[in-house]
């Protein structure tokens, strides 16, 4: 069965900090998608990343960056140098490549709160 | 470039009514997933609609239901309010190129109230 585990419910840090949030997840499929979301206070889900089990290399985007570990199934994601802005839910997703149905299994999600 | 749109924002039923919930997929993406997001835990999968039938279902009863239009719009049907039912119904729409692995991007979500 495939699951998603994100361990901190809750991170605060205060600005210009850096913070990483965990994911592990668990899939007996060799092909796979792992996905961080955003969600902010109004609710929208925000897309951030893709990464396919394939490509194990690690991205930078601004002050994102990931680390996808196949060995340990992780897919961490770390923001340096904080800003207030970034405080929101952050949501780690995984869909198999067996799946035809799109079926996203989220975990639970990571509150992140920065302080001025 | 039109994002997924969904109406209403708010919705306030009661126990046993029957609720429709409203979805516009983003330009250029035929294909729409709808969650339910109770309150501090992950969205989970209701269903998603390709080409308008149903492509796959989650653990949701039957009294959950849907359609999706020629335009590919979606409504998700809720028939016998329970209140556990209270929640946060986000719809998110993909350009189906391939199974199941295409990014899905979601709209703003409408939060429904079961008293």
């Amino acid at each position: 069965a495939q699951k998603v585990t994100q361990a901190q419910t809750e991170i605060s840090v205060v600005e210009k900090e850096d913070v990483t949030l965990d994911c592990v997840y668990e899939t007996r499929d060799t092909t796979y998608y792992l996905f961080w979301y955003k969600q902010p206070p109004s609710g929208e889900l925000v897309f951030l990343i893709r990464r396919n089990s394939f490509d194990e290399q690690n991205e930078i985007s601004g002050r994102y960056s990931w680390n996808f570990q196949k060995s340990t199934s992780s897919f961490n994601f770390t923001i340096t140098a904080s800003q207030v802005v970034d405080s929101a839910v952050y949501f780690c997703a995984l869909i198999d490549g067996s799946s035809n149905t799109g079926k996203l299994i989220f975990g639970q999600g990571t509150t992140l709160q920065v302080k001025p | 470039e039109t994002g997924v749109t969904q109406s209403p924002t708010h919705l306030i039923k009661t126990r046993g009514q029957q609720v429709t919930l409203r979805c516009s997929s983003q330009s250029g993406h035929n294909t729409v997933s709808w969650y339910q997001q109770a309150l501090g835990q992950g969205p989970q999968f209701i269903f998603q609609y390709y080409r308008e039938e149903e492509n796959g279902r989650g653990n949701f009863p039957p009294r959950f239901s849907g359609l999706q239009f020629p335009n590919y719009s979606s409504e998700l049907n809720v028939n016998a309010l329970e209140l556990d039912d209270s929640a946060l119904y986000l719809c998110a729409s993909s350009p189906k190129d391939r199974a199941g692995a295409d990014t899905q991007y979601f709209g703003p979500g409408t939060r429904l109230t079961v008293l």
